[in-house]
């Protein structure tokens, strides 16, 4: 079965330094990967995704991910974080199910950004 | 657009009540999902949908039932509450899961 997991649960950064998220994935085909946000109280918002192609994805608010296949990862970073990043970050990978037509999200357990001024 | 909307916001159940937790979206998407977060945990699968008439169990589907009679609604049951069903759930979806799902706002239930 697929999984993720992201190693750390807090980190904390100043405003105006880069930032690096990680998460690691174990899949035996090539998954489908994403970053989502979510803002307290708040849904989660998809940051951005792979699923192939580039291994370096764009997304929104100036994120940034890389899928390094020999490592399993899917880090996302940002080189200058602001203090409305300030959210908690899950990495999710998505799996085809029986039938080859369905479909699965996978999340790992999350990693709370703190942003200090 | 609505996007994806859940209701109630807020719930407080005692142990052994039955309830629905209502999702629906706008958007003509296919896939639907319901999650369970939980501190610590992340989000869990609870159930799922590729299409009306067609739900699959997820990750922690006990104690919960769904239905799809329509492409825009997939309501979540809890048939006898427990304690251990206290959670936010998320309902989420998608027309095409490579592009991501869209979550709605969630629900905070509470189980006494």
């Amino acid at each position: 079965a697929q999984s993720v997991t992201q190693p750390d649960i807090h980190i904390t950064v100043s405003e105006g330094a880069s930032l690096e998220l990680r998460c690691n994935y174990s899949y035996g085909a090539t998954p489908y990967l994403f970053w989502y946000v979510q803002s307290p109280g708040q849904g989660l918002q998809l940051l951005l995704k792979y699923f192939s192609g580039d291994t370096l994805v764009q997304g929104i608010k100036g994120f940034e991910a890389e899928f390094k296949r020999s490592q399993s990862s899917f880090n996302l970073r940002k080189p200058s974080v602001h203090w409305s990043d300030a959210a908690e970050y899950f990495c999710a990978v998505g799996v085809r199910g029986s039938g080859g037509s369905n479909y699965k999200l996978t999340f790992g357990k999350g990693t709370l950004l703190t942003v200090n001024p | 657009n609505a996007g994806v909307t859940q209701t109630p916001k807020f719930q407080v159940l005692k142990t052994g009540q039955s309830m629905t937790l209502q999702c629906a979206q706008d958007m003509n998407h296919e896939y639907m999902s319901w999650y369970r977060q939980d501190p610590g945990m992340g989000l869990r699968l609870i159930h799922y949908s590729v299409g009306a008439g067609i739900t699959d169990q997820g990750e922690v589907p006990n104690g919960y039932n769904v239905s799809r009679s329509t492409t825009e609604d997939f309501p979540l049951r809890l048939l006898s509450a427990a304690p251990s069903q206290t959670s936010v759930y998320f309902c989420a979806s998608s027309q095409t899961p490579l592009y991501g799902y869209t979550f709605g706002s969630g629900t905070r239930l509470t189980v006494v």
